[in-house]
């Protein structure tokens, strides 16, 4: 069963415009959820992540995301895309529940963000 | 500065032909991992450590070994690469592994066998 989905291979957004990209997950218990970002021929870079408590979680490069229990998404958010957060983006769960006991990250197929002037 | 380095950044090497890549983090972490990302497969795990002397099999170890002798290095062997193991390779490390326990990245390996 697949524990974290990206449905959009690619998300395309005009600077200045909001972004989404999105995120699903299925996981049972509390889930522990991530947002890497890679920018072209850089490693992949810790955005933020939600383990409880607000919704609604502050990272880096003014991004947000939003957990929803009921939905069972972790959407990343930001209200003025720049250009230069066109990159991949990963989202990613950690959880013992797939694994021999030990807690295992892992990933969504990632998507490509790309922001146009 | 914290963070996890990896070298070489890029290596084209030919069959056969054990090669090594080297990984270190500075932040005193228990935890480390190596990945490989390929194209429409994402990111898979190929071994990670608990701690120093502990380590054990991810998703994808054929061809590759590991060994973690010092709490600051984790190495990548290749004993003898293959063609299909052309990837792009990240080390990444957490504190501990714990479910909130964040995993931070090395800038990659750029591997091709040839």
């Amino acid at each position: 069963a697949q524990s974290v989905a990206q449905p959009e291979d690619q998300v395309n957004v005009a600077e200045g415009n909001p972004l989404t990209v999105k995120c699903t997950y299925s996981v049972s218990g509390n889930p522990y959820l991530f947002w890497y970002v890679q920018y072209p021929n850089r490693g992949l870079q810790f955005l933020l992540k939600y383990i409880t408590g607000d919704n609604l979680v502050k990272g880096s490069y003014g991004f947000e995301a939003e957990f929803n229990k009921s939905q069972t998404s972790f959407h990343l958010k930001k209200p003025s895309a720049l250009v230069s957060d066109s990159a991949l983006y990963f989202c990613a769960v950690r959880s013992n529940r797939f694994s021999g006991g030990y807690n295992k990250l892992i990933f969504g197929a990632g998507t490509r963000l790309a922001v146009h002037p | 500065e914290a963070q996890v380095t990896q070298n070489p950044r890029y290596l084209i090497t030919v069959t056969g032909k054990k090669l090594t890549v080297t990984c270190s983090q500075n932040m005193n972490h228990e935890y480390m991992s190596w990945y490989r990302q390929d194209p429409g497969l994402g990111l898979r795990q190929i071994y990670y450590s608990m701690n120093v002397e502990v380590t054990d099999k991810g998703d994808v170890p054929e061809g590759y070994k590991v060994s973690r002798k010092e709490k600051r290095n984790f190495p990548l062997i290749l004993e003898s690469p293959s063609p299909n193991q052309t990837s792009l390779y990240f080390c990444a490390s957490s504190l501990k592994d714990r479910e909130a326990d964040t995993q931070y990245f090395g800038p990659g390996t750029r591997l091709t066998v040839l």
